[in-house]
Parts: structure tokens; sequence; C-alpha cells
């Protein structure tokens, strides 16, 4: 079935770091791939997508790039802040499936120190 | 703001109390759907409605679970006989068109409940 693994967490880094969490992702179909991040106590919100191979998504200085031949999508930030600091989950939406709904990692908990 | 909104933010109960939780999506999706959200856990998927029809259900969906969307806007979930172990975040998200490829579900703000 379909399923998202992510690096386990906590990471923590210095603010201006460079930061990567990995996303694997295993899907039957041509699945959509997002990133939400969960600020404490907060829903979730969606950060960025990519819908196609090679798409890139970005946002807030964000990025993560859908690739097929790695089925991966990790995501990406040149210099995080503090204000960075949440949960960040991985998930896909595999539209050709029966469901189309989003299946999501267990996701990574980032904590940046000033 | 027009965003997923869920009422109420917070619950505590007692074990054996029944609780409802309500949902608005955005206003011009047709599709509901309900998510749970265990400490340390990504969400789980419990349920989806298209309009008022409840699609699909999850096998976490269990029989003391009922989730309705009588005129395919707001949503109840609701649990009866609680139990400690329900105990978790419950999400409610939305999403516009059917099927189309990348279409966003977008996610409220979540029901915390709490099982004493």
């Amino acid at each position: 079935g379909n399923s998202v693994t992510q690096m386990e967490g906590p990471v923590t880094l210095s603010e201006e770091a460079f930061l990567t969490i990995n996303c694997t992702y295993t899907a039957t179909g041509y699945p959509s791939l997002f990133w939400y991040v969960q600020y404490p106590g907060e829903g979730l919100q969606l950060l960025l997508k990519a819908t196609k191979a090679d798409d890139k998504g970005s946002n807030k200085g964000f990025e993560a790039t859908y690739r097929k031949e790695t089925t991966s999508f990790h995501l990406e930030k040149g210099s995080v802040q503090v204000s960075d600091s949440a949960v960040y989950f991985c998930a896909l939406n595999d539209y050709g499936g029966s469901q189309g709904n989003l299946i999501f990692g267990k996701g990574t908990k980032l904590s940046v120190k000033p | 703001d027009t965003g997923v909104s869920q009422d109420p933010r917070h619950k505590i109960t007692k074990r054996g109390q029944n609780v409802t939780f309500r949902c608005d999506p955005i206003s011009e999706h047709n599709r509901l759907y309900w998510y749970r959200q265990t400490l340390g856990q990504g969400p789980e998927f419990l349920t989806y409605f298209q309009n008022e029809a409840q699609l699909e259900k999850s096998r976490l969906l269990s029989d003391r679970f009922s989730a309705e969307r009588p005129k395919g806007s707001f949503s109840t979930l609701e649990i009866q006989r609680t139990e400690q172990g329900d105990s978790a975040m419950y999400l409610c998200a939305s999403s516009a068109a059917e099927g189309s490829s990348g279409n966003t579900i977008y996610f409220g703000e979540g029901s915390w409940l709490t099982v004493v």
C-alpha cells in the first residue's frame, strides 16, 4: 500500500543553518506530494506541494523537488530561523488509488536555537 | 478569514460520555475529511464526504464513531461512550473538486479531546 517515511527527529539546528528533512514514499499510482507544518498546539498548514515528477515546490524559503526515480521529496531550507521551529509532515495523495485522502509520515520535529 | 473552522477547540470529558465536534469547511469545497492525530504521530485518515455522501471510512472508525454532513456543508463527528484511547486531536479538512490531480487539502486547527 501507499506509505511515507520521514527521517526521525528531533532535529536541532542553530539559526541560519542549512536544513534537510528526508522523505521517501511508496505509491501505486502517480501521487501528488506535500509538506505540511504544524506549530505547537495548532493544526496543519500546507507548506508546499508538487504534483508531478521533477516539479519543485517552494514557499517561505523552503523547497522540495519531486524525484520519481528515487521516490523522494526531501525538504530543504538554506537558512533556518527560530520561527521555523515546528513539526514537519511529508504526505502523499494518490489520486489514482481508491482514496482521495492524504497519507502522512510520522513527522519530524525541528528545533532552531538562536 | 474563510478557512476550515472547528468547534470546540478543546474538550475534556469523562470516560463513557458522548462528545460531538463540529467542522465548517471552506465554503466552496465539496470534499470534507476527518483525521485523528495522537501525540508524536502523523494524522490518520478517518473518513471523508463528498457533498453529503460519506464515501469512505477507515477501519480506525469504530462503531462508536459516527460522522454526518447532512446538507453538504458543515459536518459533525460524534464519539459515543468515550474511552481513554480516544484522547487525540481530531482534525477536519476540506478540498475542492474530486479527483483533480494536485488538489490541495486544507486543515482546520483541530479539536483536542481528553478523556479522563
